[in-house]
């Protein structure tokens, strides 16, 4: 079974400018979940998708981040304009159901943003 | 509350055996999640506990007090490749959060 998949794995951009990745989820996983983890920090839940719907966006910078989950299959997270404090390691994860306590998280390899 | 408390480092001789201890506040608690992260790698699941005890999984066990908001990780017979980021995550309404990670180095 193929696990989560990620795109780009490393990225290096200005600050101001505009970032973009993409994942895709274990095939068959309901929920999809972005979080951010900043270098020596545990990881941080940006945004939840059940399907193609947000369930949790309550911790995703609105003003600079956005997120889309079209088909209820693949997403997008976007920067834009990124700060220096941006630079962190974006996760990917997947459950096959979500919203149960025993429901099981599967990360994909992360990106590496740098803002410079 | 979300607060997540576990130790920063560890450090072990392969062979033996470390307990990284995790605590929490008890307030919307599902279950605790137990994964592991090597530098530069994605969390991998190692365990979950939803109810009071232990949990053990070949070299790996996982302990929980939900009246104390208690959690620990057990390694045994520690092996080089065990060096690793060892993640705590508390489970409210299917939603994990995470604490700041366990360094476990081991040594020769």
């Amino acid at each position: 079974e193929a696990g989560v998949a990620q795109s780009p794995r490393y990225k290096i951009i200005e600050k101001r400018q505009s970032v973009a990745f993409w994942c895709n989820p274990i095939s068959g996983h309901a929920t999809l979940y972005w979080y951010q983890q900043i270098l020596g920090q545990g990881p941080k839940l940006l945004i939840q998708f059940q399907n193609n719907g947000v369930v949790d966006d309550s911790q995703l910078p609105k003003d600079r981040f956005s997120a889309e989950r079209l088909k209820g299959v693949d997403s997008t997270l976007k920067i834009q304009p990124a700060k220096l404090e941006d630079s962190a390691v974006y996760l990917c994860a997947s459950s096959l159901v979500g919203g149960f306590s025993t429901d099981t998280q599967y990360f994909g390899p992360g990106t590496r943003l740098t803002v410079l | 509350g979300q607060n997540i408390d576990q130790p920063t480092e560890m450090t072990a001789t392969e062979g033996a055996i470390v307990q990284i201890n995790c605590t929490y506040q008890t307030s919307g608690f599902n279950g605790l999640f137990w994964y592991q992260q090597h530098a530069g790698e994605a969390p991998t699941f190692l365990s979950y506990n939803v109810l009071d005890g232990l949990e053990e999984k070949g070299r790996f066990s996982s302990f929980l007090s939900r009246s104390k908001g208690y959690s620990y990780l057990l390694l045994k017979e520690l092996q080089m490749k065990d060096s690793a980021s060892y993640l705590c995550a508390v489970s409210r309404g299917g939603k994990l959060s995470f604490g700041a990670g366990t360094t476990v180095t081991v040594r020769a």
